[in-house]
């Protein structure tokens, strides 16, 4: 089946760091991918769509100087959070879907845990 | 605008004994419906999804869910629980409307599934 690979699972820094999160699809591709962020016992917040050879689409209220997002190529998406702060502390989740077929489901990463000092 | 409600924060069964999440959901048009489980620390697992076709739906690890037009609804269900059952549990619909199909979530349900 898809998988969706997502690196690092694990990362705590000091504050004023840059972290950049990777996000695979390891057998397909995936023009559209997803990312969101999850506070604990809370859903998942969609921040923005990352699109293949364009610009991320931010939703309301997502700081897109904050949160870098670069769609290279139709496998990799990466979000960058530049200078994080403690408040960035959060679980960062990516999905992508094959073929960008709206009756498919979304594959995820599995996150990433950010910690910042 | 799309959107999904789980009206339970928390449900406890015990092993052995059937269990359900609910979900209603709120769409302009036709709904396509997912359920996701999410263990601790990971990414979202896909269980099951509603397009067209039969309101009951077969999924993964023996989930099933129920598709009711009438009533909004699209439970989740398993006949017989299991205690590695238990985790969080998301139902999610897509916007068909807007750009990028992106995906709606509800606030999740914890299963707890006891011995």
């Amino acid at each position: 089946g898809a998988v969706v690979s997502q690196h690092p699972s694990w990362v705590i820094c000091k504050s004023g760091t840059s972290v950049k999160i990777e996000c695979r699809s390891l057998d397909f591709q995936a023009t559209t991918m997803f990312w969101y962020r999850q506070f604990p016992k809370q859903s998942l917040m969609l921040m923005a769509t990352s699109n293949e050879g364009s610009k991320a689409t931010y939703e309301q209220g997502v700081e897109k100087d904050k949160f870098l997002i670069n769609h290279a190529s139709l496998t990799l998406s990466t979000l960058t959070v530049t200078s994080a702060h403690p408040e960035d502390s959060s679980f960062y989740i990516c999905s992508a879907g094959q073929g960008g077929r709206s009756n498919q489901p979304q594959h995820f990463g599995d996150g990433t845990r950010l910690s910042i000092l | 605008a799309q959107s999904v409600a789980q009206p339970e924060d928390q449900v406890n069964v015990a092993e052995g004994n059937p269990l359900t999440v609910k979900c209603t959901y709120s769409v302009s048009g036709n709904p396509y419906l997912f359920w996701y489980v999410q263990y601790p620390n990971r990414g979202l697992q896909f269980l099951l999804k509603y397009i067209t076709g039969d309101n009951l739906v077969k999924g993964s690890y023996g989930f099933e869910a129920e598709f009711n037009k009438s009533q909004t609804s699209f439970h989740l269900k398993k006949p017989s629980a299991l205690v590695s059952d238990s985790a969080l549990y998301f139902c999610a619909v897509r916007d068909m409307g807007g750009d990028f199909n992106k995906f709606y979530f509800g606030s999740g349900t914890k299963l707890n599934v006891k011995p």
